[in-house]
């Protein structure tokens, strides 16, 4: 089946830097996602990319759609405290969705 | 509610057991998908009912997972003869357009087979 490769598993940023994360497939998509996983939450959407190339903001975060269609990336950009997380993308050829194994943001004030 | 609502939020069973695991969608939603999240992982998807109907059930892992939704909102996901494996959280999420890359999850129920 399709497989996600999301790196890196983990990271430790200062409060302030920017935060840069990617996710990579075997096959290509046709849709990928940004979530954001709190502890005990369910996940939350941040950003749904349609087309290959797209470039989408949603406030600090940019998330792009690659060319190839087997690859996206998510930037945050001045990072905060409650920007700590889990991120996960998912991507989309035909249904279901198929998630990666997560990125864990942890920010140092 | 105003979310996706999920019952009980923790279980704790033991090994053999049968167990039920609830969820409310958000009203109208007529789409509603299950999703089990181990962990250290991302969700994984299980099945998914547009109505009452089970739409898409290829991501049950066997036999002992059986999920109904019989008046097309409240789903309920089953567990017959647990075993240490299965314990995950168990994410459910309902969206008003038939997509899931348009749903919305719920809290998840943290299942423990012990």
């Amino acid at each position: 089946g399709q497989q996600l490769n999301q790196s890196p598993q983990s990271m430790f940023i200062q409060e302030g830097e920017d935060v840069s994360m990617n996710c990579t497939s075997s096959s290509i998509f046709n849709t990928w996602l940004w979530y954001k996983q709190d502890p005990g939450e369910g996940p939350v959407l941040l950003i749904a990319l349609y087309k290959a190339g797209e470039l989408t903001s949603n406030g600090r975060l940019t998330a792009q759609f690659g060319i190839t269609r087997k690859d996206s990336f998510l930037n945050i950009s001045a990072s905060i405290p409650s920007d700590v997380g889990i991120y996960f993308c998912a991507g989309q050829l035909t249904t279901p969705l198929v998630f990666g194994k997560g990125t864990r943001l942890s920010v140092i004030a | 509610g105003a979310g996706v609502s999920q019952t009980p939020s923790n279980k704790v069973t033991e090994k053999g057991k049968y167990v039920e695991l609830r969820c409310d969608p958000i009203s109208g939603h007529t789409a509603l998908y299950w999703y089990r999240q181990s962990l250290g992982q991302g969700p994984e998807f299980l099945i998914y009912f547009q109505g009452t109907g089970a739409a898409d059930d290829s991501g049950l892992p066997n036999d002992r997972f059986f999920a109904v939704r019989p008046e097309g909102s409240v789903s309920t996901l089953k567990i017959q003869r647990t075993e240490r494996g299965d314990s995950a959280v168990y994410l459910c999420a309902s969206s008003v357009t038939g997509r899931d890359t348009e749903a919305f999850f719920g809290q998840g129920t943290r299942l423990t087979v012990v």
